[in-house]
């Protein structure tokens, strides 16, 4: 069976300017968790969807958003490019909050990078 | 808070020699569930194994062995007769359940390099 799916794989963008990236979770899978991943931070946890509604919010500033459809896939959104957004975008789906008995399934992530 | 701890960042090893990838944890939650991940080049976080807080039993999976000490607050991990296939970063996790379920907190990974 198909595994999550991130579009764009990777992704320039220009300072000042917004981008919103793409999660298909695996079919069936109604939660998606999104992280950030950076050399100086590690990965930071973002926010987790289920059922269309956020379910859990890291702690991120206001710029950052997200939201999911009704057939599970998720967007997120950043807003007011910085530099420091440069980073690798995961997607993790999971047939319930928390992670089932298998953990999250993660995607190949978006590698954005901001100019 | 939690906090997971890899205090190895980088690992280089020969072909066929055992490596363990150490992982310290701190949490409040006397119920929680500890991952390992693998992180090849392609970005994608691969699951090797999880483990809740109440099941102290070492697991083996092929190549790889798992020690769980709560008294230590450890959860390690060891590839018997690396190969070169293991090259990646590995990541340790924990995710607390008294509060409901909590996201992943990572540590910063360990990068194992295995050589030809």
């Amino acid at each position: 069976k198909a595994g999550v799916t991130q579009t764009p794989r990777y992704l320039i963008k220009t300072r000042g300017q917004q981008v919103t990236l793409s999660c298909s979770p695996i079919s069936g899978h109604r939660s998606v968790s999104w992280y950030q991943q950076t050399p100086g931070q590690g990965l930071q946890f973002l926010f987790e969807y289920f059922s269309e509604t956020q379910r859990n919010k890291g702690n991120f500033p206001g710029r950052f958003s997200g939201r999911q459809f009704s057939n599970s896939r998720s967007e997120m959104n950043v807003s007011t490019l910085e530099l420091g957004d440069s980073a690798l975008y995961l997607c993790a789906s999971s047939t319930r909050t928390g992670g089932n008995n298998y953990g999250y399934t993660f995607g190949s992530g978006t590698r954005l990078t901001v100019v | 808070a939690q906090k997971v701890t890899q205090a190895q960042t980088e690992i280089s090893v020969v072909e066929k020699e055992d490596v363990t990838l150490d992982c310290v944890y701190e949490t409040r939650d006397t119920t929680y569930y500890l991952f390992w991940y693998k992180q090849p080049p392609s970005g994608e976080l691969v699951f090797l194994i999880r483990r809740n807080s109440f099941d102290e039993q070492n697991e083996i999976s092929g190549r790889y062995s798992w020690n769980f000490q709560k008294s230590t607050s450890s959860f390690n991990f060891t590839i018997t007769a690396s190969q070169v296939v293991d090259s990646a970063v590995y990541f340790c996790a924990l995710s607390g359940r008294n509060s409901g379920n909590t996201p992943l907190v990572f540590g910063k990974g360990t990068r194992l390099s295995v050589i030809a």
